[in-house]
């Protein structure tokens, strides 16, 4: 099945750097790459999620990129802000099979 | 409130009791899925639905799990004999094909096995 390895566990930016989170993952037929983002006792929220068709979606300060070879995607968020304080998660699934596979997720802490 | 909802939010229970959550799903979403979500670690999946067909279950739900979808609307996910490693977060999801598949998350049950 599939699995989904994520980096880093913990990552701490100074307020108005950009973060960068990065996923591999291991079932080539995977085609659909959400990532969510988990505030301390709340549901997970999907932020933005992107298809094996494209290469990169941007939505205004997230984007994520997808390298089909290098079976990698990595969320990238710039100009960050107290509240994008969070455990971040990426997933994988593909058509016919929805389940979501979650990687173990990231930390993310803006320093003011 | 038109998002997945489930209940009960919090739930104690002595070891062996049975226990059963329920969750509804956004109304015109034929798919619905279990995850359990243990601290510090990613969802797992558990099982999913379309519409009233269980179509998949992970090898992480043991014969004392069982879940149900019978209208093809809400659900339910029972645990018998419960054990101190049941004590989770059991979270609901649901997603339609014409929204690409998007799952939305409910706000889950909070299982504390004593």
């Amino acid at each position: 099945g599939e699995n989904v390895e994520q980096h880093p566990s913990t990552l701490s930016v100074q307020e108005g750097d950009s973060a960068v989170i990065k996923c591999t993952y291991s079932d080539s037929a995977s085609n659909y790459f959400p990532w969510y983002k988990q505030e301390l006792g709340k549901r997970p929220q999907l932020i933005i999620d992107i298809r094996s068709n494209v290469g990169e979606k941007k939505d205004q300060r997230i984007a994520v990129t997808l390298n089909k070879t290098a079976k990698h995607f990595s969320l990238h968020i710039t100009e960050t802000q107290p509240e994008d304080s969070a455990v971040y998660f990426c997933a994988a699934s593909y058509f016919g099979n929805e389940k979501l596979t979650f990687g173990t997720g990231t930390r993310l802490t803006i320093i003011p | 409130d038109t998002g997945v909802s489930q209940d009960p939010r919090h739930k104690i229970t002595k070891r062996g009791q049975n226990v059963t959550f329920r969750c509804d799903p956004i109304s015109e979403h034929n798919r619905l899925y279990w995850y359990r979500q243990t601290l510090g670690q990613g969802p797992e999946f558990l099982t999913y639905f379309q519409n009233e067909a269980q179509l998949e279950k992970s090898r992480l739900l043991s014969d004392r799990f069982s879940a149900e979808r019978p209208k093809g609307s809400f659900s339910t996910l029972e645990i018998q004999r419960t054990e101190q490693g049941d004590s989770a977060m059991y979270l609901c999801a649901s997603s339609s094909p014409r929204g690409g598949n998007e799952q939305f998350f409910g706000p889950g049950t909070r299982l504390t096995v004593l």
